[in-house]
């Protein structure tokens, strides 16, 4: 069983400063991890994924996620915040097999993320 | 075209209204799902089609009927639906087999927009 926890429905950051958006899982095989941001009426893009390979990740827009297996942690962060930023972001867990079958993708509940000027 | 598209991106329908929304992916995958997702809740898979064939139906009340008539297209069916029916409703894909399968990354539509009233 998989399943994704973000903590923090709603984070609020300065235009400039850090973004943290964290995410911890829980799975019953090694993960692979992926974070979808979501801008309002759009559907979900992908911004990074692990995939076992390096445990520090980065994706696109300048985001970056660090798998920690200690930690069941996979945060998102971005040094600098823009306003264009601002959207929804979801932290996401599949498994897999060795038969190469989808295993289904397991979303948190995402996390809002506002920027102010 | 590219990518996941969906039609119509918006939709309102009376509750004994039928429609259809279309989902039509130009990625050369061959697993599609459909997705809702509602105010204040987490992403809610539907169903999932495998080469054509349905692999997964979460419980879906009958007013939802989908129909996956190649690789490339999925459309769900809606008759006598429910004011808390009202969401949003994506599509998503991704390649089953092979390496790519085995962390099942999904590309999603933009979505549709709907309303029942």
């Amino acid at each position: 069983a998989q399943s994704v926890t973000q903590l923090g429905s709603h984070v609020s950051v300065s235009e400039g400063a850090l973004v943290l958006l964290r995410c911890n899982y829980s799975s019953s095989v090694p993960p692979y991890l992926f974070w979808y941001v979501q801008y309002p009426n759009q559907g979900l893009q992908l911004l990074l994924k692990y995939t076992s390979a390096a445990t520090l990740v980065k994706g696109i827009n300048g985001f970056e996620a660090e798998f920690k297996k200690s930690e069941t942690s996979f945060h998102l962060t971005k040094p600098s915040a823009h306003m264009s930023d601002a959207a929804e972001y979801f932290c996401a867990v599949s498994g897999h097999n060795s038969g190469g079958s989808n295993y289904k993708l397991t979303f948190g509940k995402g996390t809002l993320l506002t920027v102010n000027p | 075209e590219t990518g996941v598209t969906q039609t119509p991106r918006h939709l309102v329908m009376g509750m004994t209204n039928k429609k259809s929304l279309k989902c039509e992916q130009h990625l050369g995958h061959n697993a599609m799902y459909w997705y809702k997702q509602s105010a204040k809740k987490p992403l809610e898979l539907m169903f999932v089609y495998n080469f054509k064939e349905q692999t997964e139906n979460n419980s879906v009340p009958s007013r939802f009927s989908p129909e996956c008539p190649n690789s490339s297209h999925l459309f769900l069916h809606l008759h006598t639906l429910q004011p808390e029916d009202s969401a949003l409703y994506l599509c998503a894909s991704s390649q089953d087999g092979g390496l790519a399968a085995t962390y099942n990354e999904q590309f999603f539509g933009p979505g549709t927009r709907l309303t029942v009233l």
